[in-house]
Parts: structure tokens; sequence; C-alpha cells
């Protein structure tokens, strides 16, 4: 299996603007949760989903963040409009509902200027 | 107060010594300990989990859970500089209902001087 899969790795965009982060879990993985990393607050959960369906949000920060998972394969994170402090490296991870242990994938890395 | 609290660090030991990460928590149902490493601009990974109070031993790493103190430590016998990075504790409490929702530290960076 090729891990969980995230894209873009690295994204630049301007202030206001719509950012959208993509993710693929692994192939038979139940939940999906996606973090953000930053120096200040560390590793922090935003929210999870289990067999598709969003279970715990409230890590979400505000408004401007949504997050969908429209089948077992596919997530997305969007931020609308961005903000500067939304800089962050964003990461997706997977597991498959048999242990609690998280895989991660290789993040996205956001710059928002 | 913090959910999963850390020493950001920098912890420096010297090759060879023995590195001392220390961790605790405030959910008291918690039940899922566990130890990632992330090396510098990559993503964390696990390489320790301990459910029960005591020591689990892989290899040179050592985990140590207090469930009473709410307190989990990671010994690193044997350093070497591979070893630098940092250190995330994170806690769950599967196998419990919603027990897949992982808090983190916020990590404590590791150096391990040749």
């Amino acid at each position: 299996d090729a891990g969980v899969i995230q894209s873009p790795r690295h994204e630049v965009t301007e202030m206001g603007q719509e950012v959208t982060l993509r993710c693929k879990p692994i192939s038979g993985h139940d939940y999906l949760f996606w973090y953000r990393q930053t120096m200040m607050r560390g590793l922090e959960l935003l929210i999870y989903f289990n067999n598709n369906v969003p279970i715990d949000d409230s890590g979400m920060p505000e408004d401007r963040f949504s997050a969908k998972m429209p089948n077992a394969s596919f997530s997305t994170l969007k931020i609308q409009p961005s903000e500067p402090r939304d800089s962050a490296v964003y990461f997706c991870a997977s597991n498959p509902g048999t242990t609690p242990e998280a895989f991660f994938g290789q993040g996205t890395r956001l710059t928002v200027v | 107060q913090k959910e999963v609290e850390q020493n950001s660090g920098p912890l420096s030991v010297p090759e060879g010594a023995i590195a001392s990460l220390n961790c605790t928590y405030s959910d008291r149902g918690s039940q899922s300990f566990f130890w990632y490493r992330q090396y510098s601009g990559k993503s964390p990974e696990l390489i320790m989990s301990i459910y029960s109070n005591g020591d689990k031993e892989d290899g040179r790493f050592t985990a140590q859970l207090n469930k009473a103190s709410q307190y989990v430590s990671l010994l690193i016998r044997d350093s070497q500089p591979s070893d630098s990075a940092t250190y995330l504790c994170a806690v769950n409490n599967y196998p419990n209902t919603g027990g897949f929702k992982t808090i983190f530290g916020a990590g404590t960076r590791l150096f391990v001087k040749a």
C-alpha cells in the first residue's frame, strides 16, 4: 500500500483565497483524521471521520474551515477565506479501526501571504 | 491546562547516553498511550505504544506508564545521532467509545551529540 497520500505537498496562496487540501487514506481504513501542526500550538486535531461520517469537529477553529469525505478513499479540508494565521503544516492520518495507532500522510505545508 | 503536556526542550544528550522524555496527561479516562517520532520536515511515525502500567521494552526504547500519576515516559538507551528528532506523546481512550480520537502533546526536541 502506498500509505496516506496528501496533495499538494506545498501551497502558497494569498490572503482571502480559497484553499483545498486533499487526502487519500490507506485502503480499508475506517477512520480519517485531519491535524494541523504549528510551532506554537503543536499537533492539533481538527476533525475526524468514521466510515465517511464526521464524528468530532470540535477542533475546527472557525467557520472558515470545512471538511468533507464523500467516499472511503477521499477527503478534503477547505479554508475559505484563508488568512496568514492559517499557515501551518496540515496532516491527514488514517486508522484501520482495529488498533488505535494513526498512520500519517506526508503533510501539506500551507503558507498564506 | 493542556490535555497532554511535554517539555518542549531541547533535550541534549551525548551519544551513548540515556535520553529520558516525559509526558503528563489530564484525562483519567485515557487508556492507550503512544510515542511518535518526527524528523524535521517529515510526518510523525509511531515508535512505541503502551496500554498497561509498568514498562514496555522494544530494542533501545522503553516506555513507562503510571496511570495513577497520569505520567508516561520514554527512555532511549545508547542514544545515537540518528535519534535526534521531536518526540510526540499521544493518548486516546481506546478501546472505549470514541477511542480513536488521539490527542498529541507539543513534542520534545531531542539532540544527540556525536
